[in-house]
């Protein structure tokens, strides 16, 4: 199983540029997560899919739209690129185990640089 | 909102001495905690995580966490320290998702360099 797996690895762009950051899971996980991390500030959510089919905000979704494919593939779309947007952006998945308790496993990233 | 707090950003330790990474939590509700790793240019893994079963709880890699009440931490140690160690951890408290899943807050992390 190759767990989590996110493309690009890196990726520079120009202010007000748009880019799709691709996401999928092998773990037939339900629920998958998009999380940017900045230094000094941990781990933010952006948007999660708690199901195939829905999707919801997180703590900082501005500048940023999410497709659930299918149960798979989770998608992060940025439509106008903003320097505040330079981040390191990690996908996520939990399969659902109830109770606050699941397990997310995360991906390697995407480190993304917007000039 | 729940909330965790990592005491250090940077924790400096000999190789073959304690490990001691702090959390302390926010919360109206028993929480469930988590500690991630983090290698570098790599993602998160997870190391343990308290789900109220028992207020010790043992990870990967000989690590260990014990949850107390009564001083709302969930402390990370390590008896003995790795020069592969030297990563940075993350705590994490975690608020159920309507329809499934789970958010997790997290810390801001605490960097842990191991000193030959």
């Amino acid at each position: 199983n190759a767990g989590v797996t996110q493309t690009p690895k890196f990726q520079v762009l120009k202010t007000g540029q748009s880019m799709t950051l691709q996401c999928a899971q092998d773990m037939n996980h339900n629920s998958m997560y998009w999380y940017r991390q900045d230094p000094g500030m941990g781990l933010r959510l952006i948007y999660y899919s708690a199901s195939e089919g829905t999707t919801d905000k997180g703590e900082v979704p501005n500048g940023y739209n999410v497709s659930r494919l299918n149960k798979r593939e989770f998608s992060l779309r940025l439509e106008s690129a903003a320097p505040s947007q330079t981040s390191v952006y990690f996908c996520a998945s939990s399969l659902l185990a109830g109770g606050g308790t699941d397990t997310q496993y995360f991906g390697p990233g995407t480190r993304l640089t917007v000039l | 909102a729940q909330s965790v707090t990592q005491l250090g950003s940077h924790v400096s330790v000999s190789e073959g001495a304690l490990v001691l990474l702090r959390c302390n939590y926010s919360s109206s509700v028993p929480p469930y905690l988590f500690w991630y790793v983090q290698y570098p240019n790599q993602g998160l893994q997870l190391l343990l995580k308290y789900t109220s079963a028992a207020t010790l709880v043992k990870g990967i890699n000989g690590f260990e966490a014990e949850f107390k009440k009564s001083e709302t931490s969930f402390h990370l140690t390590k008896p003995s320290a790795h020069m592969s160690d030297a990563a940075e951890y993350f705590c994490a408290v975690s608020d159920l998702i309507t329809g499934g899943g789970n958010k997790l807050t997290f810390g801001t992390g605490t960097q842990l360099k191991v000193e030959l």
